[in-house]
């Protein structure tokens, strides 16, 4: 159980392009998402919180009019990467939890970015 | 501030025990999660403390010492297959978690 799904897993696109990552929760209803990038041997870093239904918490330093979330649904939650330029290229990984906040989160498989 | 230090890296043999040690500070702790990701994949969930003691499952236990700030991953009869980043992540007083860096375990037959 606890399975997250997200798509895509690899994205190469121009610079300027927008890019959307969706995150499915396959077998269970999350009212939270979460969503991190992270850099080549480095941590992740939380970018931002999504509860569905409301507008998402982002984090300090984060644009949220550039990473736009969405979580319209108890199973989907999408980030959209807008003007997408080089230094936006990471890997993006999104995380669900199922039930309480002392629950562990499951994470999607990640999406691979690259930004020519 | 908040903050997760773990080693960067360690090295093993097939077969043998790795303890892998994890100290936190957070303002105010609502338990601690072990993480093994591997490279180029996202983290799978490995474990969960919030009570002091030692929790095991299977191959892999947690230990938590909550007046310490201190954790650690055991694992035992190391396989090929458990090279991979491990990360700790603390949950704060809001219930977010704070990660550490990862530690790369290296296993050698």
């Amino acid at each position: 159980g606890a399975v997250v799904s997200q798509h895509p897993s690899w994205v190469i696109c121009k610079s300027g392009t927008s890019v959307k990552i969706e995150c499915r929760s396959l077998d269970f209803q999350a009212t939270t998402m979460f969503w991190y990038r992270q850099f080549p041997k480095q941590s992740l870093m939380l970018m931002a919180t999504s509860n569905e239904g409301s507008k998402a918490t982002y984090e300090q330093g984060v644009e949220k009019d550039k990473f736009l979330i969405n979580h319209a649904s108890l199973t989907l939650s999408t980030l959209t990467v807008t003007s997408a330029h080089p230094e936006d290229s990471s890997f993006y990984i999104c995380s669900a939890r199922d039930g309480a906040e002392h629950q562990p989160q499951h994470f999607g498989d990640g999406t691979r970015l690259s930004i020519l | 501030g908040q903050n997760i230090d773990q080693p960067t890296e360690m090295t093993a043999t097939e077969g043998a025990i790795v303890q892998i040690n994890c100290t936190y500070q957070t303002s105010g702790f609502n338990g601690l999660f072990w993480y093994q990701q591997h490279a180029g994949e996202a983290p799978t969930f490995l474990s969960y403390n919030v009570l002091d003691g030692l929790e095991e499952k299977g191959r892999f236990s947690s230990f938590l010492s909550r007046s310490k700030g201190y954790s650690y991953l055991l694992l035992k009869e190391l396989q090929m297959k458990d090279s991979a980043s491990y990360l700790c992540a603390a949950s704060d007083s809001n219930y977010q978690l704070i990660w550490g860096a990862g530690t790369k375990l290296i296993i050698k037959p």
